[in-house]
């Protein structure tokens, strides 16, 4: 599986913006770039994803470089409730691969009020 | 709003003992994953089913781990016998099939277990 470098931690203030870089060199062409959140106590859930082109949704944007070796997500206005681990995912686009999510270390993101 | 859920929330049992896990994926959705996360491995997959037939399970131990789809409702985990080092969170999620299968999974709020 592709590997994906993340910051082990990072804090934010309140009601600002959050950009939570990841590395993915060994990205392949078709490998989607899957962004996951675990708030503390729970599951994993959704944020967002994307293949090449920039994304948006109601909880988040994804920028993706042109070359695809890195990808950002971007809070808009953090929130205390988006304090959490936020993992970078790689997820292969074909073949039997396709329904794993390998997850790493991720990043613990701080929000101070 | 439709969810997965997981029984029990905590359990905590002797070595030895039987524990059993249960998931109700979101109707629907016919892809079920059981995921365990511990403070030294992180979140890693045991085990995959699609339609009720396992797919993956090559991240389970195959000596005391049974996973089951008995129907579309209902996915269960099984270690037996149970040992320390089966301590964890355990999660089940669920995911409908789709063409391109890269689709967003639904997690579970976790069974801690705990194995004296």
């Amino acid at each position: 599986d592709a590997k994906t470098t993340q910051p082990n931690s990072m804090e934010s203030n309140e009601e600002e913006p959050v950009h939570l870089p990841c590395n993915h060199s060994t990205i392949s062409g078709t490998d989607y770039i899957h962004w996951y959140r675990q708030l503390p106590s729970q599951g994993p859930e959704y944020v967002i994803h994307g293949l090449t082109s920039n994304v948006n949704n109601r909880m988040a944007s994804l920028a993706i470089a042109e070359d695809r070796k890195s990808s950002t997500l971007i809070l808009h206005r953090a929130t205390l409730r988006d304090a959490a681990v936020y993992y970078c995912i790689l997820r292969g686009g074909r073949g039997g691969s396709n329904y794993k999510l390998t997850f790493g270390k991720g990043t613990l993101l701080t929000v101070n009020p | 709003d439709a969810r997965v859920t997981q029984t029990p929330r905590d359990k905590v049992t002797e070595m030895g003992q039987e524990v059993t896990m249960r998931c109700q994926p979101i109707l629907g959705h016919n892809t079920v994953f059981w995921y365990r996360q511990t403070m030294m491995q992180g979140l890693e997959l045991l085990a995959y089913f699609r339609n009720r037939a396992p797919l993956d399970d090559s991240g389970m131990p195959k000596d005391r781990f049974s996973a089951e789809m008995p129907d579309a409702t209902l996915a269960t985990l099984k270690i037996q016998p149970s040992e320390p080092r089966d301590s964890a969170v355990y999660f089940c999620a669920s995911a409908p099939l789709s063409a391109g299968a890269n689709n967003e999974q639904f997690f579970g709020p976790g069974t801690r277990l705990t194995v004296l």
